[in-house]
């Protein structure tokens, strides 16, 4: 069965420090993979699917099927940053079923 | 563009009762999908309708049901509620099988 794994429920970090939000999955198939984020008062919204392998918001990440992560990385954080990020799976393609992980909340201390 | 807009924001119901929850996509879109959303948890996939038909189910019982309406708005029906029924459920609507979300605003279901 499909999981997905985010270990930290909250992160704090300093403003212009680095960011990364830890994601792990299981799945036995080859999954699509995406950040959703959802800042103060506003919808959840896509942050970024590996498949796009672009950069958002100066956020990345990098499928890494050996290591079955998917983890979120940004060099300098903001305080505009600060929000809830989700990872989430998807076990097939043209499905809409996403699994979630539990969420982490990042807090950007200016 | 209003996005996806759910109704009623909030409610309140006892244990025992049902529910309706209604969805309007983008325009323009054809998938709406539900999610429910328990405090603490990351989204929980319910359902998914793309023209008209059902093409997704999650892990819930029975007494959860949904169906898409010509104009690809969509319902979601919870029977006999229970406590743990409270949570936000979101919606959420896409072009196209497989293509990018978004979300309504949800509605938050209290059950006393």
């Amino acid at each position: 069965a499909q999981r997905v794994t985010q270990p930290e429920k909250l992160l704090s970090v300093f403003k212009g420090a680095p960011v990364e939000l830890k994601c792990n999955y299981s799945y036995s198939g080859s999954p699509e993979l995406f950040w959703y984020v959802q800042y103060s008062r506003q919808r959840l919204q896509l942050l970024l699917r590996h498949i796009s392998r672009e950069s958002i918001k100066g956020f990345t990440a990098d499928l890494n099927k050996g290591e079955t992560s998917f983890h979120l990385k940004k060099p300098f954080a903001q305080e505009e940053d600060s929000a809830m990020y989700y990872c989430a799976l998807r076990p097939q393609t043209g499905a809409n079923n996403l699994f979630f992980g539990t969420g982490t909340r990042l807090t950007v201390i200016p | 563009d209003a996005g996806v807009t759910q109704s009623p924001t909030h409610l309140i119901k006892t244990r025992g009762q049902h529910v309706t929850l209604r969805c309007s996509p983008i325009s323009g879109h054809k998938s709406v999908s539900w999610y429910q959303q328990v405090l603490g948890q990351g989204p929980q996939f319910i359902f998914q309708y793309y023209e008209k038909e059902e093409r997704g189910r999650g892990n819930f019982p029975d007494r959860f049901s949904a169906r898409q309406f010509p104009n690809y708005s969509s319902e979601l029906n919870v029977n006999a509620l229970l406590l743990g029924d409270s949570a936000l459920y979101l919606c959420a609507s896409s072009g196209a099988q497989g293509e990018k979300l978004f979300f309504g605003s949800g509605t938050q279901l209290s059950v006393l």
